[in-house]
C-alpha cells in the first residue's frame, strides 16, 4: 500500500471558522510534510515531521498549527485564515527524514477556498 | 536562497514529438527528483537521480543528471496524449527538505 490519504478532498471555510485538515498513511513512514500549492506553481514546504516531532516549519503564520498524533496522522489545523491562504494543501510521507532526501509520497491534496 | 531554475514554463508539442525539460541551480546538488503532476492531481514520483552523469530511462522518458550535478533534464520520446501534466524537477541541496522547480506544462496536440 503505498497511498497517502487526505480529508477532505474540498474545503470552504469563512475567515472566522476554524477546521482542519486530516493526512493518514499505512506504509510505516516515520516523515510526514506539509506542502501549499497555489494554482500554477510549484509545491512549497510548511511543516516536516520526523518520528512525530516537528522537525522542520518554514516560517508559516501561526493560523497553520500542525499536529502528529500519532506515526500514521498528520492534521493541520486552520484558524483565521485570509483569502490569499486559498490553495491546494498537500500531505506526503516519506520512509525517514535524511539529509540526502527519500522519495516522497503525495496525497491528492485538499483544496481550500477561504471566503 | 536556494533555487532551482526549471524552462520552458510551458511547451506545446504535437503527438509523437520529442520534449524535454531543464532544471539548473547554481549550487552542487545532492540529489535531484522529478515528480509529474497530471491536471488537477497530486505530484506523481517519477526518478530520482544521485550520482555525477546519471542517466535513466523509463520506457520513453530517459532522465539525466549533469556532471557537475548541477542541472538535469527529462527528455520524452515520441509523446503521447497520456504525457500531459507538468513536471517538477525538485532539488536536494543536502539538507532535509526538496526544492521544486517551477514546473514545466506539457500539453499534447493530437
Amino acid at each position: 500500500d503505498t497511498e497517502v490519504t487526505q480529508t477532505p478532498k474540498h474545503l470552504v471555510m469563512g475567515m472566522t471558522n476554524k477546521k482542519s485538515l486530516k493526512c493518514e498513511q499505512h506504509m510505516g513512514h516515520r516523515a510526514m510534510y506539509w506542502y501549499k500549492q497555489k494554482a500554477k506553481k510549484p509545491p512549497e514546504l510548511m511543516f516536516v515531521y520526523s518520528y512525530e516531532k516537528l522537525s522542520i516549519n518554514e516560517s508559516v503564520p501561526s493560523r497553520f498549527s500542525p499536529e502528529c498524533p500519532n506515526s500514521s496522522l498528520l492534521n493541520l489545523h486552520l484558524h483565521a485564515l485570509q483569502p490569499e491562504d486559498s490553495a491546494l494543501y498537500l500531505c506526503a510521507s516519506s520512509q525517514v527524514l535524511t539529509r540526502s532526501t527519500d522519495t516522497q509520497y503525495f496525497g491528492p491534496g485538499t483544496r481550500l477556498t477561504v471566503l | 536562497g536556494q533555487q532551482v531554475m526549471q524552462i520552458p514554463q510551458y511547451q506545446h508539442v504535437q503527438e509523437g514529438e520529442d520534449f524535454t525539460t531543464y532544471c539548473n541551480s547554481s549550487t552542487t546538488l545532492s540529489n535531484i527528483q522529478w515528480y509529474k503532476q497530471r491536471p488537477g492531481g497530486h505530484p506523481v514520483f517519477l526518478i530520482q537521480l544521485v550520482k555525477s552523469g546519471e542517466v535513466k530511462k523509463q520506457k520513453r522518458l530517459t532522465f539525466q543528471f549533469g556532471e557537475a550535478k548541477k542541472n538535469s533534464s527529462l527528455h520524452i520520446t515520441a509523446t503521447q496524449t497520456t504525457d500531459v501534466g507538468t513536471y517538477f524537477c525538485a532539488a536536494n541541496f543536502g539538507n532535509e527538505k526538496l526544492t521544486f522547480g517551477t514546473g514545466t506544462r506539457l500539453t499534447i496536440i493530437p
